[in-house]
């Protein structure tokens, strides 16, 4: 079965910390993976995508993720987070848009 | 300018009741989508229309009924609400079918509580 997974369930930083969030992929096929920011109490929003290609991927924000096939993973990084990156965090990816948990990132100021 | 605009933002109503809430994309987007999101965040996909046709339909149970009247529409009707029915709904669209190259884009989610 097709599956997305995220293994921080919540994480805390301060600011100017680096941030990695890991996410691992179990699907054949076409590889498509995203990673989506759901700010509080918004809609989610498409932090960068990975389709082919560079298996580093720079999205907006700051925000860069790496797609390594021999790990099934597609991990998110930013060198220093900020209060504003506050958030819930989505890794997703398959045919039908599978989402992972999410991630709560908290960072403090 | 909003690209993907659902309404109600909120919506409260007591169990046993029948409900509607609508999703509009400007985008030109062919596909739409339902997600529900649960109190732990979790976001599942119920249903996925492509040019008024439904191509995804998940393990949801019958008393949700999507309803396409135009690509640029889809409205999600709810009957005899219960208490596990509160969540977020998202609605969301992209270019194409599948996910498989085109990001989706998102509503700002209706909030539903069952009193």
């Amino acid at each position: 079965a097709q599956s997305v997974s995220q293994h921080n369930h919540h994480v805390i930083l301060s600011e100017a910390a680096s941030l990695e969030l890991g996410c691992n992929y179990s699907y054949g096929g076409t590889v498509n993976l995203f990673w989506y920011v759901q700010y509080p109490g918004q809609h989610l929003q498409l932090l960068l995508k990975y389709f082919s290609g560079d298996p580093l991927v720079k999205g907006i924000k700051g925000f860069e993720a790496e797609f390594i096939k021999s790990k099934f993973s597609f991990n998110l990084r930013k060198p220093s987070v900020q209060w504003s990156d506050t958030a819930e965090y989505f890794c997703a990816g398959g045919g039908k848009l599978i989402f992972g948990q999410g991630t709560e990132l908290s960072v403090k100021p | 300018d909003t690209a993907v605009s659902q309404t109600p933002k909120y919506l409260v109503t007591q169990m046993g009741n029948d409900k509607s809430i609508k999703c509009e994309q400007n985008l030109g987007h062919d596909t739409m989508y339902w997600y529900k999101q649960d109190s732990k965040k979790f976001l599942k996909i119920m249903f996925s229309y492509n040019n008024k046709e439904l191509i995804i339909n998940e393990t949801v149970p019958n008393r949700f009924s999507p309803k396409s009247p135009d690509k640029a529409h889809l409205n999600l009707h709810i009957n005899s609400l219960e208490l596990g029915d509160s969540a977020v709904y998202f609605c969301a669209s992209s270019q194409s079918p599948g996910t498989a190259d085109q990001p989706q884009h998102f509503g700002d989610g209706t909030r539903l509580s069952i009193l």
